[in-house]
């Protein structure tokens, strides 16, 4: 299994329409979550953290956390074509002798108009 | 302006040769780490540094070697030993006492003619 798993997409939606991303991961004691998206050719940018269980939202993007299930989810309401783009999910995890941040594959988002 | 900055934007080697990729931040971040990003993949970690004059091999450092002299700088030097050099290369910081977040510089596009 991997550390922390993405459906690689890409998901297809309609503009206007709820984006839904999700993330599973294999660490029980990981602690912070993160979101990052990354347009084609350019470097990732951190666009969601979120700590507790339950929900975070920040403008149209929403963010879940289930620690029990081990399983965060980005979810993107009115989706523009501005938001086409790789979005990777990130966990800490201690792993090989010490602390890093372990990226998904990420899932790339189509937004059509 | 603060930031991160990397250099080259893209960079071009011939085989048998070393090069050296630049990441220079002025946010007196602590950490400082390595990626490698390949088409379709996750980011894997080349080294980190968590202080100046210290630095630790990531999941992929055969073929790589750094340096931490100055806390603002974390040259990257891919060498010759490097049997598939061709990759999308990124450098990140993270702030002291955070909770793992990471920020990106723009990365540097490396190709082997």
């Amino acid at each position: 299994q991997k550390e922390v798993e993405q459906n690689s997409g890409p998901l297809s939606v309609p503009e206007g329409a709820i984006a839904s991303l999700n993330c599973t991961y294999s660490d029980r004691v990981s602690q912070s979550f993160f979101w990052y998206r990354q347009y084609s050719g350019k470097s990732p940018e951190l666009i969601m953290s979120i700590y507790s269980n339950g929900d975070k939202e920040d403008g149209r993007f929403t963010a879940q956390l289930n620690k029990a299930s081990q399983y965060v989810s980005l979810l993107i309401r009115d989706s523009q074509p501005s938001d086409s783009a790789t979005y990777l999910c990130a966990v800490p995890m201690f792993s090989g002798g010490y602390n890093k941040l372990i990226f998904g594959a990420g899932t790339r988002l189509a937004v059509h108009p | 302006d603060g930031g991160i900055t990397q250099s080259p934007k893209y960079l071009f080697r011939k085989e048998g040769q070393n090069v050296t990729l630049s990441c220079e931040q002025n946010l007196n971040h602590d950490a400082m780490y390595w990626y490698r990003q390949d088409p379709g993949q996750g980011l894997r970690l080349i080294y980190y540094s968590q202080i100046v004059n210290d630095f630790q091999k990531g999941d992929i450092a055969e073929g790589y070697s750094v340096s931490r002299e100055k806390k603002e700088s974390f040259p990257l030097t891919v060498t010759s030993a490097q049997k598939n050099p061709t990759a999308f290369y990124l450098c990140a910081s993270r702030p002291s006492g955070s909770s793992n977040e990471q920020f990106f510089g723009p990365g540097t596009r490396l190709t082997v003619l």
